[in-house]
């Protein structure tokens, strides 16, 4: 049973550019969630995809954006980036309305902006 | 806005004592509270969760215990062993986020 996987595992960018993230959600869940962990802090929730709409957002800007597909996986976008973005971008799984709230981690995409 | 925050930011153990790692939350409207460890270069990894209608729960080794009148959440460990040693952080959930604090990082000593 494959847990949460993510691509790529690091990335290199440069400023003003924009980049897409990928998630696979563990088998049997339909509810992906997007945080972006800085060096040395907790994540931060930036939104959250079920039934291929953005459930919930957190407190980041238009720049970020995502997509849910059919299959559950999903993408995260992010256009024109800043030096700021530089960060570790957790994806985390779960199954809405089986009641447990757990969510599973993903090991992350390391994003660097130059 | 509020957030879930942690007193200590580093805790050294020896290895085979008790760890006690503590959290204060502010968000009184989170219903569910969750543990979880990470260590370097991987995702977090769940511990133990608790509902804000308890106010303890035991796993394997570790307990979790929530004070709703002071809001405080904690996370003991039992017999800490070396493999113990990772960053530790609290999260709340109210509604379909999770609010993480800044985390506290456990080191172990042999």
């Amino acid at each position: 049973d494959a847990g949460v996987t993510q691509s790529p595992t690091h990335l290199i960018k440069t400023r003003g550019q924009q980049v897409t993230l990928r998630c696979s959600p563990k088998s049997g869940h339909d509810t992906v969630s997007w945080y972006q962990q800085a060096l040395g802090q907790g994540p931060q929730f930036i939104f959250q995809y079920y039934e291929e709409e953005e459930r919930q957002r957190g407190n980041f800007p238009d720049r970020f954006s995502g997509h849910q597909f059919p299959n559950y996986s999903s993408e995260l976008n992010v256009n024109a980036l800043l030096l700021g973005d530089s960060a570790l971008y957790l994806c985390a799984s779960s199954l809405a309305g089986g009641g447990s709230y757990e969510q599973y981690f993903g090991p992350g995409t390391r994003l660097t902006v130059t | 806005g509020e957030s879930v925050g942690l007193h200590l930011p580093t805790l050294s153990v020896q290895e085979g004592d008790n760890s006690i790692i503590n959290c204060a939350y502010s968000n009184s409207a989170s219903d569910y509270f969750i543990w979880y460890k990470q260590e370097s270069g991987k995702g977090p990894q769940f511990i133990i969760d608790i509902r804000s209608n308890m106010d303890k729960r035991q796993g394997q080794r570790v307990t979790v215990l929530l004070n709703k009148t002071v809001k405080h959440l904690s996370l003991q460990i039992a017999a800490t062993q070396p493999g113990d040693s990772a960053v530790y952080f609290c999260a709340e959930r109210p509604g379909n986020m999770l609010t993480f604090g800044g985390g506290t990082r456990l080191m172990v000593k042999p």
